[in-house]
């Protein structure tokens, strides 16, 4: 099975300022067809997941442009570029390239 | 509405039977591939099995083969999945999900406790 990583497992950003999220799988997402399986979701406190990210860097309808995700192979990032209070929650990233499809550990945001 | 609506969560001894339902509103259902996803109390997701638009293809995780069963009625616009021989760690909260994310249940609770 592809394992995903991420790190840190938890930061904390006082609003307006920058935060990041490594997500590090140990096989290549990129797919024959030029394709990169690489998704990022939210789970904010007492909700199900919501999809932010899909195929590394394409928001998700409805998602700020705040939001950015990049990478490529088995290094990717999720940037927020101005932390707001509705961001708390954990973050996941998942591979969908291989079955079983499988998650990060989770990143959890708060709020300074 | 576009929605995913799951039922039949519930407390159920260990070996045990539930069948999960998830009902589709607002969208095609019958055009797009579903999956379950579970997240166990306090734990991270884990994705679980998934079906194609129409049933033909299905896939599981490892550690529920053999023992749970996904499948859908188009007509019916709902997902299913059975779940037999439940133990301990099958405890989680239950998603089920339209292709990877784009819509997620609220989510259904399956305790199997003694």
């Amino acid at each position: 099975d592809i394992v995903m990583t991420q790190t840190p497992l938890s930061l904390s950003v006082t609003p307006g300022q920058p935060a990041s999220i490594s997500c590090k799988s140990t096989h290549s997402l990129l797919h024959s067809n030029g394709q990169t399986y690489l998704y990022w979701y939210l789970q904010k406190p007492g909700q199900s997941p919501q999809l932010l990210i899909y195929e590394v860097s394409s928001r998700f309808s409805g998602v700020p442009d705040r939001f950015s995700g990049s990478g490529s192979g088995t290094d990717f990032t999720l940037k927020i570029s101005r932390v707001e209070a509705d961001d708390v929650g954990v973050y996941y990233c998942m591979q969908g390239i291989n079955l079983p499809y499988t998650f990060g550990q989770g990143t959890k945001l708060e709020i300074q | 509405e576009v929605q995913l609506l799951e039922s039949g969560g519930g407390l159920v001894q260990p070996g045990g039977s539930l069948r999960l339902s998830c009902a589709a509103s607002g969208f095609t259902f019958s055009s797009h591939w579903m999956h379950w996803v579970r997240q166990a109390p306090g734990k991270g997701l884990v994705w679980v099995s998934r079906i194609n638009s129409d049933g033909s293809s299905i896939s599981y995780v490892d550690s529920v083969k053999g023992r749970f069963s996904i499948s859908r009625d188009n007509a019916k616009n709902t997902l299913y999945l059975q779940m037999n021989g439940l133990r301990g760690e099958d405890t989680a909260v239950y998603y089920c999900i339209r292709e990877l994310g784009t819509l997620w249940g609220q989510g259904t609770m399956v305790i199997v406790s003694s």
